[in-house]
């Protein structure tokens, strides 16, 4: 059964700072790896994701998958108050299933 | 602003009471997700669907949980005798195929006195 597990699983950064979150899973057959976002109170939604290895970059957020050694990241650049949340990783092994880690809680102090 | 709809968004149930919780996927999507999500953050799996058809579930412990997607209706999730350990957020999601992405509703909140 696929095991994910999310670091640290909490962190406080200053405002401008980058943030480094990190996943790692156990099913080397996992073929989608993501990351959701979840502000307190709110439906946790979407951030990115990537089906190979290698990076991912969107705007602030960059995603990083390295398939052999079972880990993938979320790089954040100039973190902001409002990147405040609780960040969900997320991987997708045979069948439709996600499994998610139990999320790294970030705050960004301005 | 989500477009999965899930109701009601808080439910209050005494234990061995039968709790109903309903959810409208977005438009289009067929894929329809059950998870719990407890106080720890840990989400847990519980079913999927396409279309009217279950995908994937967990053993269901007891069959106290049961879930149907019928055509033009809400999705629903329904504990038939509630205990205290199912309290939880309870988050409906729905993809427009596979599980690339998935679309959350705001949850349903139980409470199992």
């Amino acid at each position: 059964q696929q095991k994910v597990q999310q670091s640290p699983e909490s962190l406080i950064v200053p405002e401008g700072a980058m943030t480094s979150l990190n996943c790692t899973f156990s099913d080397s057959a996992s073929q989608y790896f993501a990351w959701y976002r979840q502000h307190s109170g709110k439906a946790p939604k979407a951030l990115m994701s990537i089906f190979s290895n290698g990076e991912k970059e969107e705007g602030r957020f960059t995603i990083h998958l390295n398939k052999a050694s079972l880990h993938f990241s979320l790089h954040i650049r100039d973190s902001q108050p409002s990147d405040s949340a609780l960040y969900l990783c997320a991987v997708r092994d045979m069948g439709y299933k996600l499994t998610f880690g139990t999320g790294t809680s970030l705050l960004v102090d301005p | 602003n989500s477009k999965v709809i899930q109701t009601p968004r808080y439910l209050v149930k005494g234990q061995g009471q039968k709790a109903k919780m309903r959810c409208i996927p977005e438009k289009g999507h067929p894929v329809v997700f059950w998870y719990q999500q407890n106080k720890n953050n840990e989400f847990k799996f519980l079913i999927n669907f396409q279309n009217q058809e279950v995908l994937q579930q967990i053993d269901m412990t007891e069959k106290r949980f049961s879930a149907e997607c019928p055509s033009n209706s809400p999705c629903s999730l329904e504990i038939q005798s509630s205990e205290a350990g199912d309290s939880a957020l309870y988050l409906c999601a729905s993809s427009p195929g596979g599980a690339e992405t998935l679309y959350f509703g705001s949850g349903t909140r139980l409470t199992v006195l």
